[in-house]
């Protein structure tokens, strides 16, 4: 079924450090993988999105990386800063859908 | 440039009430998502219309309904309101057949008292 798992559930890291977070996907048809930030009540922003034909996408400090083998994929933010702190989500879709599962979420922290 | 447009921002209802929620989608987008986010937790996928067709379900409650019309805006219904439907409700557009980058609305905020 459809399912994704997001870890960790919460990070703090220092200003210029990097974040990374990983998420799971449980269905192999699955070929779309966007990450979107949400600050405190506020809409989910697409930060960067990867389909299932590249392994990795980046765009200035962030990156993302898909392992299909194992069903994984992973959010990666260099040179940190506190404007990065939010929650961030990965999600998962399929072109034969209209729908995005989302993760659980990950509240980063980067401290001044 | 055009984002989603979501209306009304914020509502209070009370228990048993009904309450309708409009989205406008960006000009040109076909498909239109609904999501529900409670307090601290990820948005849950309700429904999608894509060319004015339900085209995908999810763990919408049965007291909830929803349509897209000609124009490709969505109304979600919501009957017989408990105080556990509170949350903030997004809706979220995107072109091309399939899943694709979405854009989200403000999202309206319903309180159920």
């Amino acid at each position: 079924g459809e399912n994704v798992e997001q870890h960790p559930s919460t990070l703090s890291v220092q200003e210029g450090d990097s974040a990374v977070i990983k998420c799971t996907y449980s269905d192999s048809a699955s070929n779309y993988f966007p990450w979107y930030k949400q600050e405190l009540g506020k809409r989910p922003q697409l930060i960067i999105d990867i389909r299932s034909n590249v392994g990795e996408k980046k765009d200035q400090r962030i990156a993302v990386t898909l392992n299909k083998t194992a069903k994984h994929f992973s959010l990666h933010i260099t040179e940190t800063q506190p404007e990065d702190s939010a929650v961030y989500f990965c999600a998962e879709g399929m072109d034969s859908s209209y729908k995005l599962i989302f993760g659980s979420g990950t509240r980063l922290l980067v401290r001044p | 440039a055009a984002g989603v447009i979501q209306s009304p921002r914020h509502l209070i209802k009370e228990k048993r009430e009904t309450a309708t929620l409009k989205c406008y989608p960006i000009p040109r987008h076909d498909t239109v998502y609904w999501y529900q986010q409670g307090p601290g937790q990820d948005p849950q996928f309700l429904i999608s219309f894509y060319e004015k067709m339900q085209s995908d379900k999810g763990s919408i409650p049965d007291r909830f309904s929803a349509q897209q019309f000609s124009d490709y805006h969505s109304e979600l219904n919501m009957s017989s309101l408990e105080l556990g439907d509170s949350a903030l409700y997004f809706c979220a557009s995107s072109y091309d057949e399939g899943v694709t980058e979405a854009f989200f609305g403000q999202g309206t905020r319903l309180t159920v008292v």
